[in-house]
Formats: structure tokens, sequence, C-alpha cells
């Protein structure tokens, strides 16, 4: 089993520009969420899904869409980049909502210049 | 609402012992701890769910205080490999997020 596969590893935009950071699992897990981490701030909540079909908003949700039309899949839209959105991104899974643990991916280095 | 968790950064001497506190202004339901080695995703310790458990395993264990709305991580014996930045995310009742606090970094040396 490969686990949470993100891709790009890394990824440079100019400011303006759009993009779709990928994520998905193999292991049939029904959550899924995605998280950007910054220095000294820890790991904030972009977005979540309980499920396929249903997303819902975390803490910093703002300049980014997603959509859950499989298990597998939960990709993440910036719309029109901003250079406040120069972050690593981690997409996590668990199989029982909260009550089981949640397994990261390795990550996707955004640059916005 | 994001937990506070402290100390904010700790140096120990291997063999040594820490305490990570993680807390929280809300009524918690569970408490996750992860620990994160540079340049790498985190990586799961231990959830614990309301009702006051303790859990384990080999050196590492944490406790939940469902009063006091905290939980702490307890590293004995300390190994160079528990090297790291250790993060306690939280969920509350009826909310499906977790939140991370915004890390603890322990540095074991020799």
């Amino acid at each position: 089993n490969a686990g949470v596969t993100q891709t790009p590893k890394f990824q440079v935009l100019k400011t303006g520009q759009s993009m779709t950071l990928q994520c998905a699992q193999d292991m049939n897990h029904e959550y899924m969420s995605w998280y950007r981490q910054d220095p000294g701030m820890g790991l904030r909540l972009i977005h979540y899904s309980v499920g396929a079909g249903i997303t819902d908003q975390g803490e910093v949700p703002n300049g980014y869409n997603v959509s859950r039309s499989t298990t597998e899949d939960f990709p993440l839209r910036l719309l029109s980049a901003a250079p406040s959105q120069t972050s690593v991104y981690f997409c996590a899974s668990s199989l029982d909502r909260l009550n089981s643990p949640l397994h990261f991916g390795n990550g996707t280095r955004l640059t916005v210049t | 609402q994001q937990p506070v968790q402290s100390p904010q950064a700790v140096i120990l001497r291997e063999g040594e012992d820490a305490v990570i506190n993680c807390s929280s202004s809300k009524a918690l339901y569970s408490v996750h701890w992860y620990r994160q080695k540079h340049g790498e995703a985190p990586v799961f310790l231990m959830i614990l769910l309301k009702g006051g458990e303790q859990k384990g395993h080999d050196k590492i264990s944490a406790s939940f205080n469902e009063k006091k709305q905290q939980s702490s991580l307890y590293l004995t014996a300390s190994q160079l490999s528990y090297s790291g930045t250790y993060f306690c995310g939280t969920e509350h009742f009826g909310n499906e997020k977790l939140t991370f606090g915004t890390g603890t970094r322990l540095t074991i040396i020799p």
C-alpha cells in the first residue's frame, strides 16, 4: 500500500496563477483533510471531508477550494495564488473520522512569488 | 480554537525525562499526539479519548484529564531518536476538526 500520496512535492507559482494539489489514499479511509504548516504556527486546518460528496471548512479556508468526488481523492485548488499562501501543505486521512490516527502524506512545498 | 502547548522548546541529555503539556479552553472529546522530524511528515504517537485514561507504549505515555481539559505527554529515559517537534491535536464535542497546537521542539543531546 502506498498510503497517502501527494503531488507535486515542490511547486513555484507566480501571484495570480491557479493550481491543484493532488492527494490520493489507498486505505479506504473516509476522513480526509488538508493542513498548511508555517514556521511557528503549527498545522492549520484548511478543509476536511468526512466522506465522498461531503466537505467542510477548517480554520483557514479562504483562497482554497476542495471537492471529494471519490473516497480515494481529495484535491486542493488554489484559485488565485498569493504570496501569503507560500507554505508546506499536508494531506491526511483516517479510517474512522477522528477516533483513529491521521496518516499524513509527505507534503507539498509551495512558493508563490 | 488552537490548544496551548508548553514548553515551546526543551533540551535534554540522553536518558533524562520530559513532560509536554497541552491545554484547551473548551471541553475536549479527544487528544492526538504526533511527532515530526525536520523535513518530514508528522507521525502518529497516540490518541486519548475522554475519560481520564492514560496510554503508552515503550517509554512514551500520555494522560488526559477531562476535567482540566488538558493532556500531558511523558517521555522517559529519552533516546536520541526522540528528537523532533511534538504536536498535540484536539477535537471538541460535536466538531470533527482536529486542531493542532504550535508544537514543542525537543532536542536530545548525547
